[in-house]
């Protein structure tokens, strides 16, 4: 399998909120992150969260690691419009201090 | 406000002619990557910098090269383009290599090799 997986869509109505998942093998201790893609402009850090954490929050935006599942969430809430992106997840790969990137998730967010 | 600049934003090359991306960051990091971006593929790293006068291979290294000109530009060349280099190249860099950084990236080159 691949080293950080995501799923590739998600869809929303305005004012909920969105969870977006991923899974990782590598099991180094350090930092995970999220980052955000709009139409045609490069990735934009959002926010991470190291290993030792299980919870962060900013704002709308909560992170959740369960080590013990390699899992990761990003739950954004009261979602709006201007969310509508492509959210990568990127994680540790074989001792390397350079992030895997998921292949991302696209969020969609209607009316 | 530039933080990583890249040059040009768009491209389109035949088959076997050469070129080369340019990226620039002025944060005064240590740190830049060379990426490339195809649909469902998300981001497969094709070279990268710790620190300059230093350049090491990612997952996908054939066909390109890289120069670390000085501490602010890292440049991409492609030698003899191919169709399958039809992609976005992201550029990107950070305050060092290692656990915590983030990255900081360019708005993107987009490159067609027909």
């Amino acid at each position: 399998g691949e080293d950080v997986e995501q799923s590739l869509f998600l869809s929303v109505r305005e004012g909920d909120s969105s969870v977006i998942n991923c899974t990782y093998t590598d099991s180094s201790s350090t930092y995970l992150y999220w980052y955000k893609q709009e139409p045609g402009a490069g990735l934009q850090l959002l926010t991470y969260i190291f290993s030792n954490m299980d919870m962060k929050q900013d704002q709308r935006l909560t992170v959740l690691l369960n080590k013990k599942d390699k899992h990761l969430s990003l739950r954004i809430a009261d979602t709006q419009t201007g969310d509508s992106a492509i959210y990568f997840c990127a994680g540790p790969t074989g001792g390397s201090y350079i992030p895997t990137f998921g292949r991302g998730t696209s969020l969609i967010v209607h009316p | 406000n530039a933080g990583v600049t890249q040059t040009p934003k768009f491209q389109v090359l035949k088959t076997g002619q050469s070129m080369t991306l340019q990226c620039a960051q002025d944060m005064n990091h240590n740190s830049m990557y060379w990426y490339r971006q195809d649909p469902g593929m998300g981001l497969r790293l094709i070279y990268y910098s710790a620190s300059e006068g230093t350049t090491d291979k990612g997952e996908v290294p054939n066909g390109y090269n890289v120069s670390r000109l000085n501490k602010r530009e890292f440049s991409l060349r492609l030698e003899s383009a191919a169709p399958s280099q039809t992609s976005v190249y992201f550029c990107a860099s950070s305050e060092a290599q290692g656990a915590g950084y983030g990255y900081t990236f360019g708005s993107g080159t987009r490159l067609t090799v027909v």
